[in-house]
């Protein structure tokens, strides 16, 4: 198993152009989360879902969009790259609700700058 | 309000000397579960511990023990006789539900460094 994929792994933007984050895992995992990593901030939740098809908001879902169609692949689109969107970006899954011991594996994460 | 707080931006520890990192969290739900990792300066995040809210007994994992005080509302990561590999950031989360689904919320990080 490859695990939980991210591409790319680094990204430079102007303001302005909008991008996919792809995210990809071979684990048939319901549960996929995108999360971005600021200095002094941890990790905050961007946007989830808990299958094919459903998609929910988290702490700082302005300026993402999410779709879910399959099962496997859980990309990230920025739809007008700001500055304040520059940050390491990290995509988890888990088998199920991040119930029990259900821990989420997460990728390596894209480093994504914003001019 | 921030759910997640790790007081201590930055942690120094003697090589094989035990460390406590210090977490509080809140919520209002009954049933949540709180986990710890740890991510190296490479970057990867690697889940260490997990504890549930109705779990009795505190959660170990090798050299790491949870200790979990529900009234307290605090969920701090022991890790015994520390090894310079320990050098890393470490992030305490919770899980907590919100309607159907869960939510996974991370704390602001500890950086802990392991002296030789």
């Amino acid at each position: 198993n490859a695990g939980v994929t991210q591409t790319p792994k680094f990204q430079v933007l102007k303001t302005g152009q909008s991008m996919t984050l792809q995210c990809a895992q071979d684990m048939n995992h319901e549960y996929m989360s995108w999360y971005r990593q600021d200095p002094g901030m941890g990790l905050r939740l961007i946007h989830y879902s808990v299958g094919a098809g459903i998609t929910d908001q988290g702490e700082v879902p302005n300026g993402y969009n999410v779709s879910r169609s399959t099962t496997e692949d859980f990309p990230l689109r920025l739809l007008s790259a700001a500055p304040s969107q520059t940050s390491v970006y990290f995509c988890a899954s888990s088998y199920s609700r991040v119930g029990g011991a259900d821990t989420q594996y997460f990728g390596p994460g894209t480093r994504l700058t914003v001019l | 309000a921030q759910k997640i707080t790790q007081t201590q931006p930055g942690m120094f520890v003697q090589e094989k000397e035990a460390v406590t990192l210090d977490c509080t969290y809140d919520t209002s739900d009954q049933s949540y579960g709180l986990f710890w990792y740890k991510q190296p300066s490479s970057g990867e995040m690697i889940f260490l511990i997990y504890q549930g809210s109705y779990d009795e007994q505190n959660a170990t994992e090798g050299r790491y023990s949870l200790n979990f005080q529900k009234a307290r509302k605090s969920a701090n990561l022991v890790i015994s006789a520390s090894q310079l590999g320990d050098s890393a950031m470490y992030f305490c989360a919770m899980r907590e539900e919100v309607t159907s689904y869960d939510k996974v919320i991370f704390g602001p990080g500890t950086s802990l460094s392991v002296i030789p």
